[in-house]
């Protein structure tokens, strides 16, 4: 059974741009999660999709945005990159959500200049 | 506000022995409790779990312990082998109506022969 697949694996971008990250559950999970992890920090629970909604969101500006296809893909912008923006972006999919454990991907590495 | 604690970033610990890290919380509408262990380059990966009505769970060499009262969690495993070196995070969640996912900041663990 696949896992769950984050593309790209790398991204070197420039402050003020947008950057779209893709995120491909294991197959027949509806709920897809992504964390923001910076050193020091943990992981930080960016929102939730579940059948195409957002159905929970933790405490991020509106720069970061998310949205769920109806093959359970999901992506995940942002906008106007920030230097703090640097960080490992992680997605996780589970069959129903966050209180379910969640199986994650390997992450994209986002690096802003 | 850092709801969820891993006090100890680092701990190191000789094969064979006992391995326990530690996690507080302050919230205490959070139900269940997840530990996660992550290599680097890799995403986090699915250890165990409790529900807040037990106070204990085992799964072979993983037990993790529950103390609602203190608002504490560990994870203690024994034996400790080289393999489980990595970083371990804890994470909480909250009821749905209110569902999102709060991890610790991580412990690293180092076993050393």
């Amino acid at each position: 059974k696949a896992g769950v697949t984050q593309t790209p694996r790398y991204l070197i971008k420039t402050r003020g741009q947008q950057v779209t990250l893709s995120c491909s559950p294991i197959s027949g999970h509806r709920s897809v999660s992504w964390y923001q992890q910076t050193p020091g920090q943990g992981l930080q629970f960016l929102f939730e999709y579940f059948s195409e909604t957002q159905r929970n969101k933790g405490n991020f500006p509106g720069r970061f945005s998310g949205r769920q296809f109806s093959n359970s893909r999901s992506e995940m912008n942002v906008s106007t990159l920030e230097l703090g923006d640097s960080a490992l972006y992680l997605c996780a999919s589970s069959l129903g959500g966050l209180h379910q454990p969640q199986h994650f991907g390997d992450g994209t590495r986002l690096s802003i200049l | 506000d850092q709801q969820v604690k891993q006090n100890s970033p680092s701990l190191s610990v000789q094969e064979g022995r006992i391995s326990i890290l530690n996690c507080d919380y302050t919230n205490s509408m959070f139900d269940y409790f997840l530990w996660y262990k992550k290599y680097p380059a890799e995403g986090p990966t699915f250890l165990i779990s409790i529900s807040s009505i037990k106070d204990k769970n085992e799964d072979g060499r993983f037990t993790v312990f529950l103390n609602k009262s203190a608002k504490h969690l560990s994870l203690h495993i024994v034996p400790s082998q080289p393999g489980d070196s990595a970083v371990y995070f804890c994470a909480a969640s909250i009821p749905p109506n209110t569902d999102k996912l709060i991890f610790g900041t991580g412990t690293r663990l180092q076993v050393f022969p």
